[in-house]
């Protein structure tokens, strides 16, 4: 299996511009989670979905932020309009749906974001 | 609210045993873990342990929970360069059964692993 495929894996853009953060999970994996990791506030859940369905965005950070998982094989994590705080390494993670649904997460290699 | 805390770095000699302590602060952690993160690369999933276990052990890695203390700590054994990463503890809340997924990450440790 390939693992969780996060694009890009690196993104520069100017202040204002919109970012789109993309992520295909592990086939058969029905939760799809977003993190976002930086040195002041380590690791932070922004967003998981169920069966494609948000279940919590309690941890996106404002209405700049939207995320989306049209199907089972893809979300996106959407900035726009993008601020330098926003710089930081985007996580994308998939767990299975069984008795264990969460308890498994599978990380992918992160989309470094710095925004100028 | 809950929280995990670690402390930040640990540096051990080749060859010596590491052990990495994690606290927690919510009394309904139903499942807790170790990821390791190398320089660049996501987190990859060590070990987990139910909370209704003490201890864990998988081949050099030993993991022991008290939960009375809220205590995980993560012990290394014959700790090769390979091992040198950031490790994080991380904590699944809401009880059995519970209706979120949703992880709770230390702030990691750095081991470093001198030759």
């Amino acid at each position: 299996d390939a693992g969780v495929i996060q694009s890009p894996r690196h993104e520069v853009t100017e202040m204002g511009q919109e970012v789109t953060l993309r992520c295909k999970p592990i086939s058969g994996h029905n939760s799809l989670f977003w993190y976002r990791q930086t040195m002041m506030r380590g690791l932070e859940l922004l967003i998981y979905f169920n069966n494609n369905v948000p279940i919590d965005d309690s941890g996106m950070p404002e209405d700049r932020f939207s995320a989306k998982m049209p199907n089972a094989s893809f979300s996106t994590l959407k900035i726009q309009p993008s601020e330098p705080r926003d710089s930081a390494v985007y996580f994308c993670a998939s767990s299975p749906d069984s008795l264990l649904a969460g308890v498994l997460q599978y990380f992918g290699p992160g989309t470094r974001l710095t925004v100028t | 609210g809950e929280d995990v805390e670690q402390s930040l770095f640990l540096s051990v000699r080749e060859g010596d045993s590491s052990v990495i302590n994690c606290t927690y602060t919510d009394s309904s952690s139903t499942y807790l873990y170790w990821y390791k993160q190398e320089p660049g690369a996501g987190l990859q999933l060590l070990t987990y342990i139910f909370s209704n276990m003490d201890m864990k052990q998988d081949q050099r890695l030993t993991v022991l929970l008290n939960k009375k203390d809220k205590h995980l700590s993560l012990r290394i054994a014959d700790t090769q360069t390979g091992d040198s990463a950031i490790y994080f503890c991380a904590e699944k809340g809401g009880g059995y059964g519970g209706a979120t997924n949703k992880l709770i990450f230390g702030t990691g440790t750095l081991l470093a692993v001198q030759p």
